[in-house]
């Protein structure tokens, strides 16, 4: 089955850059987002990348796809305080078995301390 | 953007009740509603998928006649947890899928559930 996994835990100092990785299993996969999980709220999309694109950059945030190594990764430049939340990586398959359900990772806590 | 309105934001029952979560969407059209639960510091775990005018489809593991699902409109979805006992204390959260190929899901706020 579909499989995503994420580091659990990322620390970093205000004005750093963040980067959240995330690995997939399903090569059939062909939208892939990133959304930020605040305590005890929803879930809010913060950007998404197509399979067939490398990179998409949006203000700070830059996501890098690596389709080969089935890759994944959220850069967050110039971290701030309000950045502290949980960060999912999804998976999304048009067409096949699982079409048009989410497939979430673990999750990252990212952690911003001044 | 598309908006969905999840209610309550969270409830307090007693053991042996029936607690029912609603999911609107405010402006579109949803036909198929997602329904998740998230246990504390873990990742969403898909629940079910509701779907307008016709039966939910569960995800295996889940008891159907617990979590009884309902999408009688297409702007409106509910969950009703049956009989609630203190182990179905979670984090419930909805989420519509996109209308176009462009947009991410769009999520409920969520609803704490405590079963005391």
């Amino acid at each position: 089955g579909e499989d995503v996994e994420q580091s659990l835990f990322l620390s970093v100092r205000e004005g750093d850059s963040s980067v959240i990785n995330c690995t997939y299993t399903d090569s059939s996969s062909t939208y892939l987002y990133w959304y930020k999980q605040e305590p005890g709220a929803g879930l809010q999309l913060l950007t998404y990348i197509f399979s067939n694109m490398d990179m998409k950059q949006d203000q700070r945030l830059t996501v890098l796809l690596n389709k080969k190594d089935k890759h994944l990764s959220l850069r967050i430049a110039d971290t701030q305080t309000g950045d502290s939340a949980i960060y999912f990586c999804a998976e999304r398959d048009i067409g096949g078995k699982n079409t048009d359900k989410l497939i979430f990772g673990t999750g990252t806590r990212l952690q911003v301390f001044p | 953007g598309a908006v969905v309105s999840q209610h309550p934001s969270w409830v307090i029952c007693k053991s042996g009740t029936s607690v029912k979560i609603e999911c609107r969407s405010l402006d579109f059209q949803a036909t198929t509603m997602f329904w998740y639960r998230q246990f504390p510091k873990q990742s969403l775990m898909l629940m079910a998928t509701s779907n307008e005018g016709s039966k939910a489809t569960y995800e295996q593991g889940v008891e159907k006649d617990k979590f009884l699902i309902n999408h009688a409109s297409l702007t409106l979805s509910t969950l009703t947890v049956t009989s609630a006992h203190p182990e179905d204390s979670s984090f419930y959260i909805c989420s519509a899928p996109p209308g176009g190929l462009d947009y991410g899901y769009t999520f409920g706020s969520g609803t704490r559930l405590t079963v005391v």
